[in-house]
C-alpha cells in the first residue's frame, strides 16, 4: 500500500513569492490534515478536511493561506505571497477518520524563505 | 490553546540501556493520547494510540502506558539499539475538538 505522497521534498524561495505544495493521501483515507513545524516545535495544525470540506481551518493564515481537496482526494496548500517566517516543514497527513485512528503522514515539504 | 508538554527535550544513551521520556497533557476532557516516532528524513511513524486510563501498549522493545487522571503518558525503549534514533511525539486530543495536540517531541540518540 502506497504511504502518503508530498512533494517537493524541498523548496527555497524567496520573499514575497508565491509557493505550493501538494499531497497525495492514502487511498481510502477521508481525512486530510496538513500541519507547519517550526523549529523545535510540534507540528500545529493548520486546516483538517473531512473528504472535500474543510471542517477546522481556525490555524490558518487565512490571509495568505489557503488550501483546497477538490473531489476529496489529493490537496493543495498555497502560500501567496510567502514570509520569511514560513520556513517551516509542512507535513500531510490522512486517517480513516478524525479523532483516534492513527494518522498517516507523508515525509513533509521543508520550505526555505529568503 | 492546551498545554502538551515532552521530557526530556533529548536524550543521548548506549546501546543497550533502557530509557523512558515522558509526555504531560491536561487530565480533563481526555479523548487519545498517540505517541510517534520521526526518523530524520523519514516520514512520522504512528506507534501507539491510546484511549483508556491504565492503557499499556507494547510493539516490541517499545511500550507506553497512560495515566488519565494525572495527565501523562510514558514511552518505555527495552535495550536501546542505534535504528531507535529519532524523534518521539507525542499528540493529545480532547473530547472538546478532537485536534490533536502535539508536543515538541524527545529526540533520542542511541550511541553504538
Amino acid at each position: 500500500e502506497a504511504g502518503v505522497v508530498q512533494s517537493p521534498r524541498y523548496k527555497i524561495i524567496e520573499k514575497k513569492q508565491p509557493v505550493a505544495f501538494w499531497c497525495n493521501p492514502i487511498s481510502g483515507h477521508n481525512t486530510l490534515y496538513w500541519y507547519r513545524q517550526n523549529l523545535g516545535q510540534g507540528p500545529e495544525l493548520l486546516i483538517r478536511y473531512e473528504n472535500e470540506e474543510a471542517v477546522d481551518d481556525s490555524q490558518l493564515p487565512k490571509d495568505r493561506f489557503s488550501a483546497e481537496r477538490l473531489k476529496g482526494v489529493d490537496s493543495t496548500l498555497k502560500i501567496q505571497p510567502a514570509e520569511l517566517g514560513d520556513s517551516a516543514v509542512y507535513l500531510c497527513a490522512s486517517s480513516w477518520e478524525q479523532g483516534r485512528n492513527e494518522q498517516f503522514f507523508g515525509p513533509g515539504t521543508r520550505l526555505t524563505v529568503l | 490553546i492546551l498545554n502538551v508538554e515532552q521530557s526530556p527535550q533529548s536524550l543521548h544513551v548506549q546501546e543497550g540501556d533502557s530509557t523512558n521520556f515522558t509526555c504531560s497533557f491536561p487530565s480533563s476532557n481526555f479523548y487519545a493520547l498517540h505517541w510517534y516516532r520521526w526518523e530524520t528524513a523519514k516520514s512520522p511513524e504512528a506507534l501507539f494510540v491510546m484511549t483508556l486510563n491504565g492503557d499499556e501498549k507494547k510493539k516490541g522493545r517499545i511500550s507506553a502506558t497512560l495515566n488519565t487522571k494525572e495527565g501523562y503518558s510514558y514511552l518505555y525503549i527495552k535495550g536501546s539499539q542505534p535504528e531507535d534514533s529519532a524523534t518521539y511525539l507525542c499528540a493529545f486530543s480532547s473530547g472538546g475538538s478532537y485536534i490533536p495536540t502535539f508536543g515538541r517531541g524527545t529526540s533520542l540518540i542511541v550511541h553504538p
